[in-house]
């Protein structure tokens, strides 16, 4: 399985912008990256994703490096309901009608106020 | 629209009973998955559905876990009998149709073994 390393945990400060790093070194050139995130008590919820270019939505900003052996989800304004677990996750096809997600330990963001 | 639906939300069983969890998903989503997420850790795929044939099992103990889907559209997973270490909480995912779409979440039922 392609694999992702993620910082354990990161802190931010309330209204600053927040810079989630990701390294998947072993990245094949049709896996797409993921990103959702998990707050508390909850399912994981999408955020973003990418496979070349970098990608803008009304939840973050993900930039891929040229190389595409890394990339950054990008929030731009963190508040505290963006306390969460981030996952950064390579979507491998498997079959025809396939989408596997393998999520990792994922990167713990506590916004202070 | 509506989300992903699970029951119970909390279950707290002793060893070697039986449970089971039951999954509604979105409307029209013909993917359906079972992970287990242990405490500390992010979710794992049990299965895969599309719409009610197996795509992948390969991550599920197959001598206890079983999970059906007869059809294509609710599931429900079952443990039997239960040991301590399937304490855990159990999330259902559905997906619509396009290989980028994104996995929709239920809020899980966390399983507690005595």
């Amino acid at each position: 399985d392609a694999k992702t390393t993620q910082p354990n945990s990161m802190e931010s400060n309330e209204e600053e912008p927040v810079h989630l790093p990701c390294n998947h070194s072993t990245i094949s050139g049709t896996d797409y990256i993921h990103w959702y995130r998990q707050l508390p008590s909850q399912g994981p919820e999408y955020v973003i994703h990418g496979l070349t270019s970098n990608v803008n939505n009304r939840m973050a900003s993900l930039a891929i490096a040229e190389d595409r052996k890394s990339s950054t989800l990008i929030l731009h304004r963190a508040t505290l309901r963006d306390a969460a677990v981030y996952y950064c996750i390579l979507r491998e096809k498997i079959k025809a009608a396939g989408n596997k997600l393998t999520f990792g330990g994922g990167t713990r963001v506590l916004v202070k106020p | 629209e509506a989300g992903v639906a699970q029951s119970p939300r909390y279950k707290i069983i002793e060893k070697r009973q039986s449970v089971a969890f039951w999954c509604n998903p979105i409307s029209g989503h013909a993917t359906l998955y079972w992970y287990q997420q242990i405490l500390g850790q992010g979710p794992k795929l049990l299965i895969q559905f599309q719409n009610n044939g197996v795509v992948d099992d390969s991550q599920l103990p197959k001598d206890r876990f079983s999970a059906e889907r007869l059809k294509g559209v609710d599931s429900t997973l079952k443990i039997q009998p239960a040991k301590l270490e399937d304490s855990a909480v159990y999330l259902c995912a559905s997906k619509g149709l396009g290989s980028n779409q994104p996995q929709h979440f239920g809020d899980g039922t966390r399983l507690s073994i005595l």
